[in-house]
């Protein structure tokens, strides 16, 4: 079965603690992203990956990292957490520039 | 640059009346447009697609959405709203193949349905 899988689903943590969110696809796909859906904001780009070892960033990268040293894998970073970045994330692959496919989110709050 | 503008925060239907979001699309480049469906504490699940040829798309669960390039939009209807289509709708949109195939979404779009 076709999946995309994040973990964890939901995560509260405190200011400044450093924290990994992970992002797995069994799709072959190149394309992988991370978005972020606020209220009233949609989703918004945070970080995109167009293959091992390429990554860029999207329209909201500031306070994330990412890394790609796998096809598969593709986790978020938050180095140091701050209040302002609790949302509802979601990883995406694709491939080839057509529909993406999402995992089932995870909830972050930072307190 | 892109944008999709999805007017309205909510929508509410009475079942069996007719579905009407609406989508307006802002892009330099002929674009490829989607509709995802949010259901509560899920991810997003595409609806349906445009990318080329035919202008009147269908989709899952009854939906379709007709791609009209002189008014930039790209609108989703069902003729036939069912209780279980309550769900967070957003528009998006993308340039053709390239570098970032970033989906740039709208706001979305809550869809309740009375019974």
């Amino acid at each position: 079965e076709a999946q995309v899988t994040q973990n964890p689903r939901y995560l509260i943590t405190v200011t400044g603690k450093k924290l990994t969110v992970t992002c797995s696809q069994n799709m072959n796909h190149e394309y992988m992203s991370w978005y972020r859906q606020d209220p009233g904001l949609g989703l918004r780009q945070i970080y995109y990956s167009m293959n091992v070892e390429v990554t860029d960033k999207g329209d909201v990268p500031e306070g994330y990292k990412v890394s790609r040293k796998e096809k598969r894998n593709f986790p978020l970073i938050l180095e140091s957490p701050s209040p302002n970045q609790t949302s509802l994330y979601f990883c995406a692959t694709g491939q080839g520039g057509y529909e993406q496919y999402f995992g089932p989110g995870t909830r972050l709050t930072v307190t | 640059a892109q944008s999709v503008t999805q007017l309205g925060s909510h929508v509410s239907v009475s079942e069996g009346a007719l579905v009407l979001l609406r989508c307006n699309y802002s892009s330099s480049v002929p674009p490829y447009l989607f509709w995802y469906v949010q259901y509560p504490n899920q991810g997003l699940q595409l609806l349906l697609k445009y990318t080329t040829g035919a202008t009147l798309v269908k989709g899952i669960n009854g939906f379709e959405a007709e791609f009209k390039k002189s008014e930039t939009s790209f609108h989703l209807t069902k003729p036939s709203a069912h209780m279980s289509d309550a769900a967070e709708y957003f528009c998006a949109v993308t340039p053709r193949p390239g570098a970032n195939s970033k989906l740039t979404f709208g706001k979305g779009i809550t869809l309740s349905v009375r019974p």
